[in-house]
């Protein structure tokens, strides 16, 4: 069966620092998707990036980064210098060859303080 | 705008009472999706579409209806079945319903029990 553990339910962090979201999933496929979302106070999930199995790449886009490894299960998201801008729950995702659902984790609440 | 409009923002259930949520989209999407949002939880699906006069019961059907009579709209009904409604609604659609694409979300609704 699939699943997604966000196991940090709420960080809080001071403008300007570094902060990493842990996402670990499970999944018998050997083909599948990663993907992290973004909940900001309006309500409406964001896409931020989707990942496949076969691409284990770290990814950086901007202040945003993506760390993948199949050995541990895991898809971490940092995001660098965070602002407060960035005060959002992001889930992390997970959906798999011929699935009709992308499963989500739980979701981590980022508080970043001025 | 190409986007998912979902109405209303708060809606409030009375004892017995079924309610209507309504989520319309102008990407010219094949699937669409319900969520439900409860806090500290991940989002869980309730129902899919992946084509009009089509639509599957998701991880949580029980209490809820749907239908797809177009393509843009993808309305779900809170029956009086379901005993624990109060909840975030989202609605979601992608291009043709695969694993690997995005979702992309609405602004949600908030549902309420009077």
């Amino acid at each position: 069966a699939q699943k997604v553990t966000q196991a940090q339910t709420e960080i809080s962090v001071v403008e300007k620092e570094d902060v990493t979201l842990d996402c670990v999933y499970e999944t018998r496929d050997t083909t599948y998707y990663l993907f992290w979302y973004k909940q900001p106070p309006s309500g409406e999930l964001v896409f931020l990036i989707r990942r496949n199995s076969f691409d284990e790449q770290n990814e950086i886009s901007g202040r945003y980064s993506w760390n993948f490894q199949k050995s541990t299960s895991s898809f971490n998201f940092t995001i660098t210098a965070s602002q407060v801008v960035d005060s959002a729950v992001y889930f992390c995702a997970l959906s798999e060859t011929g699935g009709f659902k992308t499963i989500f984790g739980a979701g981590t609440r980022l508080f970043v303080k001025a | 705008d190409g986007g998912i409009t979902q109405s209303p923002k708060y809606l409030f259930r009375k004892e017995g009472q079924n309610v209507t949520l309504s989520c319309e989209q102008n990407l010219n999407h094949d699937a669409m999706y319900w969520y439900r949002q409860d806090p500290g939880q991940g989002l869980r699906l309730i129902y899919y579409s992946q084509i009009v006069n089509d639509f599957q019961k998701g991880d949580i059907a029980e209490g809820y209806s749907v239908s797809r009579e177009k393509k843009e709209s993808f309305p779900l009904t809170v029956t009086s079945a379901q005993k624990n409604p109060t909840a975030f609604y989202l609605c979601a659609s992608s291009r043709y319903g695969q694993e690997n694409e995005k979702l992309f979300f609405g602004s949600g609704t908030q549902l309420s029990v009077l």
